[in-house]
C-alpha cells in the first residue's frame, strides 16, 4: 500500500507570495494532520481534518488555512509568506480522529527568500 | 501549555550497547505516547507507541511508560550505526484530536 504522499518535495517562494501544499493520505485513513517542523525542533501541530471537518487548529496565524476533499486528500495554504515560514511541512494521516499513530509523508521543504 | 521535554543530546553509545532515551511530559491528561525516528533531512518514522503503564517490546526496541512520574522512555538494544538519528517523543490525549505535542528530539550517535 502507498504511504502518505506529499507534493511538491521542495518549494522556493519570496516573501509575500502564497503557497499551496498537497497531501494524499494512506488508503482507508480519514484523518489528515499538518505539522510544521523548523530545523532543530520537533514538529508543531497546525491543523487536523477528519471526515472533511476541521477538528483542531494549532497556534498559527490566519495566514494558514487548510481543507480536506471528499477523497480525504488535503491542501495546506499559506498566504503572505514570511521568512519565518521557511520549514519542513509534514502531512500525516491516521486511522481515527484521536490517539492513533500518525503516519508522516516525506514532507515539503519550503524556503522563503 | 502542554510540554514534552527531551535531552537534546547528542547521546553517544558504542555499537552493540543499549541506548536509553528519556522523555517527560507536563499534562497528566495525556493518554498515548509515541516514539518517532527521524534521519537527517527525512520525515519522522513511527517506531513504537504505548498506552498503558509498563513495558512494551518490539524487536530491539522497548518503550516504558510511568504515568505517575509522567515519564516515558525508549530502550534500543544491540544498537547499530544505522540507529543513529534523532528520536522524537510525542504525546497525545483524549479530546486532543490528533494534536500531538512533540519534544525537541534526542540525537543518538552509535559509534562503530
Amino acid at each position: 500500500d502507498a504511504g502518505v504522499t506529499q507534493s511538491p518535495t521542495h518549494l522556493i517562494k519570496t516573501r509575500g507570495q502564497q503557497v499551496t501544499l498537497r497531501c494524499s493520505p494512506i488508503s482507508g485513513h480519514k484523518s489528515v494532520s499538518w505539522y510544521q517542523q523548523v530545523l532543530g525542533q520537533g514538529p508543531q501541530f497546525i491543523f487536523q481534518y477528519y471526515e472533511k471537518e476541521e477538528r483542531g487548529r494549532g497556534n498559527f496565524p490566519d495566514r494558514f488555512s487548510a481543507r480536506q476533499f471528499p477523497n480525504y486528500s488535503s491542501e495546506l495554504n499559506v498566504n503572505a509568506l514570511l521568512l519565518g515560514d521557511s520549514a519542513l511541512y509534514l502531512c500525516a494521516s491516521s486511522l481515527t480522529d484521536s490517539n492513533s499513530p500518525l503516519h508522516f509523508g516525506n514532507g515539503t521543504r519550503l524556503t522563503v527568500t | 501549555q502542554k510540554e514534552v521535554e527531551q535531552n537534546s543530546g547528542p547521546l553517544s553509545v558504542p555499537e552493540g550497547a543499549i541506548a536509553s532515551l528519556n522523555c517527560t511530559y507536563s499534562d497528566r491528561g495525556s493518554q498515548s505516547f509515541f516514539w518517532y525516528r527521524q534521519y537527517s533531512g527525512k520525515s519522522p518514522e513511527l517506531i513504537m507507541f504505548i498506552y498503558s503503564n509498563g513495558d512494551k517490546e518490539d524487536g530491539r526496541f522497548t518503550a516504558q511508560l510511568n504515568k505517575a512520574s509522567q515519564y516515558v522512555s525508549l530502550l534500543i538494544r544491540d544498537s547499530q550505526p544505522s540507529d543513529s538519528a534523532t528520536y522524537l517523543c510525542a504525546v497525545n490525549g483524549d479530546n486532543y484530536g490528533q494534536n500531538f505535542v512533540f519534544g525537541p528530539g534526542t540525537r543518538l550517535s552509535v559509534l562503530p
